[in-house]
C-alpha cells in the first residue's frame, strides 16, 4: 500500500513565526519527495523536492527528509499571510506514479 | 507559452452521459498525468503516460479510459459517468529540471454529474 499521511489542521501561526508541516508515508520504496503549495480554487505548484535524507533549503523554505522514519516535513521561515494556503506532500515513485497526501491548510494571521 | 491547457473548465453531466476531458502542453515534457481531487483526499492519480505512445493506471482508474494522442495531448474519457466522478480533474506534465522531477499543473476541470 502506498499511502501518504499528513495532518488536515488547520495549522495557525502568526506572522513572522516558523511553519512546520509534516507527512509520513508508508511504502520504503519511496524514491521521491516533494511540497505543494495550492491556494483555494487553483492548481498545485511545486515547492520543494528532496531525494536523499537530511535537510534542502530554498530561500525559506526547508524540507527535511528521513527514510528510515519515513517522514518527510517542510519548514516555513517567517511565514507571512501570502503563504496561507494547503500544503501537499507527495511520494514519487520510479515508475511515474505519484502519490499524494490530502493537504494541510495553513492559515498566517497578521 | 500557454504551460498546461485543459478543456472544458467546467462540465455538469447526467448519470450515464459520456465526455472527454482534453489536455495539451506546449513544453515538449514527456510524462503526462490525470489526477482527480475530491475534498478532504488530496490529489488521486488516475493514469498517466511516461511518453508518447504508453499509458499506465494509478491508483484509481476504473470508469475511466486515456489516450496519449501525441506528445502534446493526453485526454481522459468518462464512458458513462456516475456522480462519484463528481470532482475536480488536473492534467499535469513533468520534466527533469537539475536532477528534479517536476510537475506542472493545468488549472482544472470542475466535473459534477448529477
Amino acid at each position: 500500500q502506498k499511502e501518504v499521511e499528513q495532518n488536515s489542521g488547520p495549522l495557525s501561526v502568526p506572522e513572522g513565526a516558523i511553519a512546520s508541516l509534516n507527512c509520513t508515508y508508508s511504502d520504503r520504496v519511496s524514491q521521491s519527495f516533494f511540497w505543494y503549495r495550492q491556494y483555494s480554487g487553483k492548481s498545485p505548484e511545486l515547492i520543494m523536492s528532496i531525494y536523499s535524507n537530511g535537510d534542502k533549503e530554498d530561500g525559506r523554505f526547508t524540507a527535511q527528509l528521513n527514510k528510515a522514519s519515513q517522514y518527510v516535513s517542510l519548514l516555513i521561515r517567517d511565514s507571512q499571510p501570502s503563504d496561507s494556503a494547503t500544503y501537499l506532500c507527495a511520494v514519487g515513485y520510479n515508475n511515474n506514479d505519484m502519490r499524494f497526501g490530502a493537504g494541510t491548510r495553513l492559515t498566517v494571521k497578521p | 507559452n500557454a504551460g498546461v491547457t485543459q478543456t472544458p473548465k467546467f462540465q455538469v453531466l447526467k448519470t450515464g452521459q459520456s465526455m472527454t476531458l482534453q489536455c495539451a502542453q506546449d513544453m515538449n515534457h514527456n510524462s503526462m498525468y490525470w489526477y482527480r481531487q475530491d475534498p478532504g483526499m488530496g490529489l488521486r492519480l488516475i493514469y498517466y503516460s511516461a511518453s508518447e505512445g504508453t499509458t499506465d493506471k494509478g491508483e484509481v482508474p476504473n470508469g475511466y479510459n486515456v489516450s496519449r494522442l501525441n506528445k502534446r495531448e493526453f485526454s481522459l474519457r468518462l464512458e458513462s459517468a456516475a456522480p462519484s466522478q463528481t470532482s475536480v480533474y488536473f492534467c499535469a506534465s513533468s520534466t527533469v529540471l537539475a536532477g528534479t522531477d517536476t510537475q506542472y499543473f493545468g488549472p482544472g476541470t470542475r466535473l459534477t454529474v448529477l
